[in-house]
């Protein structure tokens, strides 16, 4: 098992530009989610799903999209991005919710906005 | 609102004594508290996790004390190794209907000295 994937590992944006986190975990996981990591302030929860089809915010949800359209993927869209958004981002799934169940994350994607 | 607070921010302890990292939390609806490990440029990984219905839970060198009236827990890391030098964070979530996600405590950078 690959476990949690996500590419890019790094990336640079440019303010306004578009761009696509990919997240993909091959554990046939219920429960997948995002979180973005800026120091001093832990892991913060941008979205998560608990099942193809469905989404719901998290605590810092403004300036990102999501959707799941499969079991095994969860990718992130930055509308257009803003400086703020220079974070490293973790994508994660655990079996059902977080409560109880072991929460697996993936390496992370750096991403830099100018 | 910071709801699971941290400390201290960094620790530096010699080789074979004792690191405790401390947490406190605010909403009494939690119900469920893990401790992620994290090493520079990998994803959290969960290290120990406690329910409120027991005060202590030990795992090899690593322990969990819980104090539900005053609403904190602790980690305590026995003979520290500089294999130990890590982030640690603390978190919490809730079962039931409420958002089902973690809510992360700001991070423990541990320095272990050989």
């Amino acid at each position: 098992n690959a476990g949690v994937t996500q590419t890019p590992k790094f990336q640079v944006l440019k303010t306004g530009q578009s761009m696509t986190l990919q997240c993909a975990q091959d554990m046939n996981h219920e429960y997948m989610s995002w979180y973005r990591q800026d120091p001093g302030m832990g892991l913060r929860l941008i979205h998560y799903s608990v099942g193809a089809g469905i989404t719901d915010q998290g605590e810092v949800p403004n300036g990102y999209n999501v959707s799941r359209s499969t079991t095994e993927d969860f990718p992130l869209r930055l509308l257009s991005a803003a400086p703020s958004q220079t974070s490293v981002y973790f994508c994660a799934s655990s079996f059902r919710g977080p409560s109880y169940n072991e929460q697996f994350f993936g390496p992370g994607t750096r991403l830099t906005v100018l | 609102q910071q709801q699971v607070k941290q400390s201290p921010q960094s620790l530096i302890v010699q080789k074979g004594g004792i690191s405790i990292i401390n947490c406190a939390y605010e909403n009494t609806a939690f119900d469920y508290f893990p401790w992620y490990q994290q090493f520079p440029g990998k994803g959290p990984a969960l290290l120990i996790a406690i329910r409120p219905d027991v005060s202590e839970k030990k795992e090899g060198r690593f322990t969990i004390s819980f104090n539900k009236s005053a609403k904190q827990f602790s980690l305590h890391i026995m003979d520290s190794q500089p294999g130990d030098s890590a982030t640690y964070f603390c978190a919490a979530s809730m079962g039931g209907t409420g958002r089902r996600a973690l809510t992360f405590g700001s991070g423990t950078r541990l320095q272990v000295q050989p």
